[in-house]
């Protein structure tokens, strides 16, 4: 069965602070692994989305890297700001589909 | 330059009611995806429709639950007859292409409350 998990389900940092998220996925076969954020009560924004052959992918202070071997994923956040609060969502697509595969997502709280 | 828009934002309705949702896709995108949101659990998929055709509607409960999108205008998410279970958040998300490797853009969803 096609699954992404999640973890943890929730963290709380101190502003300026790094922090990194993880994702672990059955999805098969592989096409692309994404990155969401997702402001309370509003849609999800891309962050980054990385195909088989990518490690890694930035954007801005948002760093993803991929490990299509072991199936697992991370979302590295560095100088953490009050903006960053949201949920974090890891999302897949299988090769062939346009159906995404949405993690339950990381509740992340920045606090000053 | 607008994003994908959905309305209404919230949406309350008496069980056995109808509900309709609307989605407008970006400007020159031509593939809609719905997706429902339960309370504490991730996105899934609903179904996936281009201009007048329905793609793949896998994801949809067999019944009281129906996806259109016309010609002209949104694409509407109707639920009939609606259950207290329905309640959740609804997104719609847009493309230019239905390739797998597509970008995908969401609305802000719609929160359907049954009570």
């Amino acid at each position: 069965k096609n699954q992404v998990e999640q973890s943890p389900q929730s963290l709380i940092i101190l502003e300026g602070k790094n922090c990194t998220l993880q994702c672990n996925y059955t999805v098969s076969p592989f096409s692309n692994l994404r990155w969401y954020k997702q402001d309370t009560g509003r849609g999800p924004v891309s962050l980054t989305i990385m195909t088989f052959s990518e490690n890694t992918k930035s954007n801005g202070r948002y760093t993803a890297t991929l490990d299509a071997d072991t199936k697992q994923s991370s979302l590295h956040i560095t100088a953490s700001q009050l903006s960053d609060s949201a949920s974090y969502i890891c999302v897949v697509s299988a090769r062939g589909s346009y159906k995404l595969i949405f993690g339950s997502g990381t509740r992340l709280l920045v606090r000053p | 330059n607008a994003g994908v828009m959905q309305n209404p934002r919230h949406l309350v309705r008496r069980r056995g009611q109808e509900a309709r949702l609307r989605c407008s896709p970006m400007k020159g995108h031509s593939h809609v995806y719905w997706y429902r949101q339960l309370p504490e659990e991730g996105l899934k998929f609903m179904v996936y429709l281009q201009k007048e055709n329905i793609i793949d509607e896998s994801g949809m409960p067999k019944e009281r639950f129906s996806a259109e999108f016309p010609k002209e205008g949104p694409s509407i998410l109707r639920i009939q007859q609606v259950v207290r279970g329905d309640s959740a958040a609804y997104f719609c998300a847009s493309s230019g292409l239905g390739t797998e490797n597509t970008e995908a853009f969401f609305g802000q969803g719609t929160r359907l409350t049954v009570v």
